[in-house]
């Protein structure tokens, strides 16, 4: 079965410092992985996607992620943190075998320090 | 239009109320989902419908009854709740069949419900 391992439940930067949150991941199949956010009091967005293209992915905001099969990673990383990333950040990979359920992470959250 | 919309934004309802929560997609997308998320925590899967068939139901109580009367609506409809159903319900849709985008789904806001 897949899971997600994301590595800190909440991790601080300065603002304009780099921004790196983690997300390991484990699947039989090869895997779609997504990163999510989610402001306070609203609904999950996706910044962005694998889908077995690119293994270094854009996103908005800024944000990108590398896919390393090697490693069974897909870090989130951002180069300068801004005040308005501070949000909670999910990790979520298909699940294997499902058309429609993702496996989620547990969350990390970013807070930006002025 | 890449939005998904939730209404009411919040509902406060007695355990012994009826409400339902409205969701509402016209992406065309074919798969409609409701979550439960609690505070700090992922959202947790209710139910998926694809197709307009009931395709998930992941052992959800009775006292939430889904219902998708056409392809870009999504209701859940609430009965007989209990304090611990308090939480942030959130739906989403995706399109199911394309190989590349099936398990890429859009979320909505969000209907924050508290149960008294």
């Amino acid at each position: 079965a897949q899971s997600v391992t994301q590595l800190g439940s909440h991790v601080s930067v300065s603002e304009g410092a780099l921004v790196l949150l983690r997300c390991n991941y484990s699947s039989s199949v090869p895997p779609y992985l997504f990163w999510y956010v989610q402001y306070p009091n609203q609904g999950l967005q996706l910044l962005l996607k694998y889908t077995s293209a690119a293994t270094l992915v854009k996103g908005i905001n800024g944000f990108e992620a590398e896919f390393k099969k090697s490693e069974t990673s897909f870090h989130l990383t951002k180069p300068s943190a801004h005040m308005s990333d501070a949000a909670e950040y999910f990790c979520a990979v298909n699940s294997e075998g499902s058309n429609y359920k993702l496996t989620f992470g547990k969350g990390t959250l970013l807070t930006v320090n002025p | 239009d890449t939005e998904v919309t939730q209404t009411p934004k919040h509902l406060v309802m007695g355990m012994t109320n009826k409400k339902s929560l409205k969701c509402e997609q016209h992406m065309g997308h074919r798969a409609m989902y409701w979550y439960k998320q609690k505070a700090k925590k992922p959202p947790e899967l209710m139910f998926v419908y694809s197709y307009e068939k009931l395709s998930i139901n992941e052992s959800v109580p009775s006292r939430f009854s889904p219902e998708c009367p056409n392809s870009s609506l999504l209701n859940l409809h609430l009965h007989a709740l209990q304090p611990e159903d308090s939480a942030l319900y959130l739906c989403a849709s995706s399109q199911p069949r394309r190989l590349t985008t099936r398990n890429e789904q859009f979320f909505g806001p969000g209907t924050r419900l508290t149960v008294l």
